[in-house]
């Protein structure tokens, strides 16, 4: 398909790890991207794994990357509710990024 | 420093009406995009300045222009307002044009068409 395609809604408790998971399209995509964007907010960059990479980890995230299967996965360690938000993964295409409709995660105490 | 810097934050226009959204890169970077986030939507590309020149151009129709100055602010243009413009107008800066590495995004520009 056209789109880079995530799962609309997780919900965990506190504590627990979040995985949100994302398919992209572009098998030449360099980069790749996760955002943060809080209500009302504009995106905060997370991090980004380089495509030679298959996985990047900073303190409680962790990226993986399968390139044959085109899956991107952005794992959060010990989940607290400061991390519910939209998270949106995003690949380069032509020089520019596209996103996915994003996945919202809510952390109940 | 400064993130990306946008202004005005939010915004009231009627259709028909023209809007221009301003952007201020963070120091030392040279590339602007600018992106449309439509409510419940990730945000789509409209426009990318490089060096003062256009470096790619979205899905967008002719009303929306853009342009780069030479201290790589830049300025974004809607023409003959639609209530479908109504969206959250966000900017983002680089280093380069390239579109490698880390790209980092202002607040946005709420942009409400009545």
């Amino acid at each position: 398909g056209e789109d880079v395609e995530q799962s609309l809604f997780l919900s965990v408790r506190e504590g627990d790890s979040s995985v949100i998971n994302c398919t992209y399209t572009d098998s030449s995509s360099t980069y790749l991207y996760w955002y943060k964007q809080e209500p009302g907010a504009g995106l905060q960059l997370l991090t980004y794994i380089f495509s030679n990479m298959d996985m990047k980890q900073d303190q409680r995230l962790t990226v993986l990357l399968n390139k044959k299967d085109k899956h991107l996965s952005l794992r959060i360690a010990d989940t607290q509710t400061g991390d519910s938000a939209i998270y949106f993964c995003a690949e380069v295409r032509y020089s520019t990024l596209t996103f996915g409709k994003g996945t919202m995660l809510l952390v109940s105490p | 420093d400064a993130g990306v810097t946008q202004s005005p934050t939010h915004l009231i226009k009627t259709r028909g009406q023209q809007v221009t959204l301003r952007c201020s890169p963070i120091s030392g970077h040279k590339s602007v995009s600018w992106y449309q986030q439509v409510l419940g939507q990730g945000p789509q590309f409209i426009f990318q300045y490089y060096e003062k020149e256009e470096r790619g151009r979205g899905n967008f129709p002719d009303r929306f222009s853009a342009r780069q100055f030479p201290n790589y602010s830049s300025e974004l243009n809607v023409n003959a307002l639609l209530l479908g413009d109504s969206a959250l107008y966000l900017c983002a800066s680089s280093l380069d044009g390239a579109g490698t590495g880390e790209l980092f995004f202002g607040e946005g520009s709420r942009l409400t068409v009545l």
